[in-house]
């Protein structure tokens, strides 16, 4: 099983609807878990960090933490073209925020269609 | 606006040569930098931890003396990829952690010829 795992899509939804992003992860006891952006040929950019179960908010993105599922997701409202990029769920290796070592889900290709 | 730099940002070498790759905290100190390759169409994959001072601890499977990791400050840290072969050919990222986030670099883009 990996460590991380994530559908590598592509997930294709018209602007303007919600993307829902999955990722599940195999260690029990992570405590915090990262969503990364990475355009085309980039390096990727944090969009959002979660350490507690539920959701967290901002702006137009959302994190859901379940952790008795082992499950983080990502949702982002309102998809604009400008959100089509590969979406990577990490999670440090071990016991700790993200000063541990990263391990990185295979990602989500997210296509929004005009 | 970027907190982290790498530079060069593309490099094209012949085969047999050796490559530095710099990575730059900007405006803070990084005592931990992490190194990364990502190959086409898949995900990060770490390569090895470089810790300011010591020696770098490297991943299972990636060869520490074909990839030479220099940590020598506080706000850099070196990536030499020795005798570079076609296979070696991949994005290079690193990252640095300022308060509690790791930060990515731009990347290098390495092209073994």
């Amino acid at each position: 099983q990996k460590e991380v795992e994530q559908n590598s899509g592509p997930l294709s939804v018209p602007e303007g609807a919600i993307a829902s992003l999955n990722c599940t992860y195999s260690d029990r006891g992570s405590q915090s878990f990262f969503w990364y952006r990475q355009y085309s040929g980039k390096s990727p950019e944090l969009i959002m960090s979660i350490y507690s179960n539920g959701d967290k908010e901002d702006g137009r993105f959302t994190a859901q933490l379940n952790k008795a599922s082992q499950y983080v997701s990502l949702l982002i409202r309102d998809s604009q073209p400008s959100d089509s990029a590969t979406y990577l769920c990490a999670v440090p290796r071990g016991y700790g925020g993200a000063t541990n070592k990263l391990i990185f889900g295979t990602g989500t290709l997210l296509a929004v269609q005009p | 606006g970027a907190v982290v730099s790498q530079h060069p940002s593309r490099v094209i070498c012949k085969s047999g040569t050796s490559v530095k790759i710099e990575c730059r905290s900007l405006d803070f100190q990084a005592t931990t930098m992490f190194w990364y390759r990502q190959f086409p169409k898949q995900s990060l994959m770490l390569m090895a931890t470089s810790n300011e001072g010591s020696k770098a601890t490297y991943e299972q499977g990636v060869e520490k003396d074909k990839f030479l990791i220099n940590h020598a400050s506080l706000t850099l840290s070196t990536l030499t990829v020795t005798s570079a072969h076609p296979e070696d050919s991949s994005f290079y990222i690193c990252s640095a952690i300022r308060t509690d986030t790791q930060y990515f670099g731009p990347g290098t883009r390495l092209t073994v010829l």
